[in-house]
Formats: C-alpha cells, sequence, structure tokens
C-alpha cells in the first residue's frame, strides 16, 4: 500500500499563495490523491482529487476557485492563491488502494498551514 | 446535503468495549453506490481509517484493528455504528463517521481511561 508524506508545517502571508505536496511512496506514480482541509476543532473537509492529469471529478461543496491541483510523478500539489485568514488548517492528503477485503484507505501526516 | 452526526459516550474504561454511531441526515445510507467509514484521529496526529461498511451491509477494515472492529448499519434508523473492543489509552482519539471522502462528520472524542 503507498505510504503518503507531508511537509509538517507551511506558512504564507495574507493575499499571497502557497502549494502544499503530498508524495507517494516509489511505485505508486499513478495514484490519485485527495486533499481535505480541516479547520481548528472541525472535521475535514474534502477539497478535491488530484491525479497526474490534475483535478478529478469536482471539487468539494463550496471550495473556492484559489484552490487548484496539480500532479506530477509522486507529488500531489495543492495550490492555494490569494490566501485569507479563513484558509489556516490542517491539509490531509489520503489515498484507497485495493478493493474488497484488501481495501486500505490511507493519508499523511497532514501539513499546518499558517497564515502569517 | 448529506450531513452526519457522531454520537456515544465520551469515556470508556480500559478492556471495555467503545460504541459509536453516526447518524446520517440529508440522504439516505441504503440508497446505494456509497460506502461509509469510520476514521480516527489521535491527538495532534494524522488520520486512521478503521473500517467501512457497504450500503448492502458488507464491511471491510483496516488489518491493524480488524480483530477487534465490527461496523454495522441499521437502515430503518438511517445510521451506522462502531464497536471497538478491548480498548487501551492508546484508543483515546477523536472519532469521525464519513461518507466515502466527501461528507465526514464533526468528530467525537472518545477518552480511555479509568
Amino acid at each position: 500500500q503507498p505510504v503518503l508524506t507531508q511537509p509538517p508545517s507551511a506558512s504564507a502571508s495574507l493575499g499571497a499563495s502557497v502549494t502544499l505536496t503530498c508524495t507517494l511512496s516509489s511505485g505508486y506514480s499513478n495514484y490519485k490523491v485527495d486533499w481535505y482541509q480541516q479547520r481548528p476543532g472541525k472535521g475535514p473537509r474534502f477539497v478535491m482529487r488530484v491525479g497526474t492529469g490534475g483535478i478529478v471529478g469536482s471539487k468539494g461543496d463550496g471550495i473556492p476557485d484559489r484552490f487548484s491541483v496539480l500532479g506530477s510523478g509522486l507529488n500531489r500539489y495543492l495550490t492555494i492563491k490569494n490566501i485569507q485568514e479563513e484558509d489556516e488548517s490542517d491539509y490531509h492528503c489520503g489515498a484507497d488502494h485495493g478493493s474488497g477485503s484488501n481495501f486500505v484507505w490511507v493519508f499523511g501526516g497532514g501539513t499546518k498551514l499558517t497564515v502569517l | 446535503q448529506v450531513q452526519l452526526q457522531e454520537s456515544g459516550p465520551g469515556l470508556v474504561k480500559p478492556s471495555q468495549t467503545l460504541s459509536l454511531t453516526c447518524t446520517v441526515s440529508g440522504g439516505s445510507i441504503s440508497s446505494g453506490g456509497y460506502y461509509w467509514s469510520w476514521i480516527r484521529q489521535h491527538p495532534g496526529k494524522g488520520l486512521e481509517w478503521i473500517g467501512y461498511i457497504y450500503y448492502s451491509g458488507s464491511t471491510y477494515y483496516n488489518p491493524s484493528l480488524k480483530s477487534r472492529v465490527t461496523i454495522s448499519v441499521d437502515t430503518s434508523k438511517n445510521q451506522f455504528s462502531l464497536k471497538l473492543s478491548s480498548v487501551t489509552a492508546a484508543d483515546t482519539a477523536v472519532y469521525y463517521c464519513a461518507r466515502e471522502r466527501f461528507n465526514w462528520g464533526q468528530g467525537t472524542l472518545v477518552t480511555v481511561s479509568s
């Protein structure tokens, strides 16, 4: 099963842009990854799914156009433009692997985004 | 819009069974096509998938927890439930229910302590 790696923290100034990275373990370069936003004290919120061709399907409900994704090799990126205070959150990536009795759903350790 | 709400005891004694229920509104579990999951998050840590139940009743569990986990569904109440047996302090976490990746509950903190 894939292992997802995320840097523990990131920061960006109000109005600036930031790109968060989720790295798949070797051998899983064709996997799609889901991004989630988790505001303090809240449950995760689906942002969007990304593969090597970019977004897969639709964004989650209420996700603004400022959020976009890209995929390249083992990396899956979430870019936030014109950062707002409300974007300060933990961002998790996740991927599902296998099917039926071999199914697992794995997550990265999360990146804490601080808005300066 | 589908909404999920976890409920259950916030404190469980070691060696006992943790029991939580997820109530779904704005959509029917039995309408098909989705799997319904339990996920947990240890304090200050990442997310850990516990298992899921398909609308048909089929269940699939994280191998690391499989021996202690049971997930069931009550379509008449539009609820699904989690039971985790023989708990220890390591099971202290916020527990979430979710409809696939799309919709998540707000979570409920369960502390294992005597």
